[in-house]
């Protein structure tokens, strides 16, 4: 099984809000990831997991934060939404660096 | 650095017509190379990968795909096209990035097939 999953599936917040976005995979990956899909744009990778360690890309740094509680689950927050941050967020995970596996993504859309 | 470029925004076919979409690379060692789709509305899915060996890999419901170092290119194909194959296609390539790897996309080709 390579299931990953996302929720929720679409996300409505206000301008200024927090949104906690939320993955699990239960296929003992060690490394779990996030990105930004905007329409007409590739995925942009915002940040990932290796086991415990953070790693985000220097463009996104202070704009996304992460949290990994156990090997299975990985949330992306945002503390403040503003209206550039709409945008399909996608899940993947991947062990050994091998294949990245994707979720089926959050919608998130921000007024 | 690597990068991916796929030069075609947008290809229109007839059902039942044979498809190309065109992926080219740049890369300083030999890359691990993926294609994905993206039906509308849904999350990536893995079509192929290729990693070493045989230049031409197979994938997902007809697909295959064929790695060329010496054009820099990894191009897709299908013989014959259905309807359901409409989707936005991107091509990846994988690089090193500490302990792991991550995925740098092309900005993707969307495919309409047209009955």
């Amino acid at each position: 099984d390579t299931t990953v999953k996302q929720n929720p599936r679409y996300k409505l917040a206000r301008v200024g809000k927090p949104v906690n976005l939320i993955c699990s995979q239960t296929m003992n990956h060690d490394t779990m990831y996030w990105y930004q899909k905007k329409p007409n744009q590739a995925p942009k990778l915002l940040l990932f997991y290796y086991d415990k360690i953070l790693n985000r890309e220097a463009d996104t740094f202070e704009k996304f934060q992460s949290s990994r509680p156990n090997n299975s689950f990985c949330s992306l927050y945002i503390g403040s939404a503003g209206l550039e941050y709409s945008a399909m967020y996608l899940c993947a995970s991947s062990r050994d660096r091998g294949t990245q596996y994707f979720g089926p993504g959050t919608r998130l859309l921000v007024l | 650095a690597q990068s991916v470029t796929q030069p075609d925004a947008r290809v229109t076919v007839s059902e039942g017509a044979s498809l190309q979409l065109r992926c080219k690379y740049s890369s300083s060692v030999t890359p691990y190379l993926f294609w994905y789709v993206q039906y509308p509305r849904q999350g990536l899915q893995l079509l192929l990968k290729y990693y070493s060996g045989d230049p031409v890999v197979q994938g997902v419901n007809g697909f295959e795909a064929e790695f060329s170092k010496s054009n820099s290119s990894f191009h897709l194909r299908k013989a014959s096209v259905h309807w359901s194959d409409s989707a936005v296609y991107f091509c990846a390539v994988s690089m090193r990035a500490g302990n792991t790897r991550k995925l740098i996309f092309g900005l993707g080709t969307t495919l309409q097939v047209q009955p």
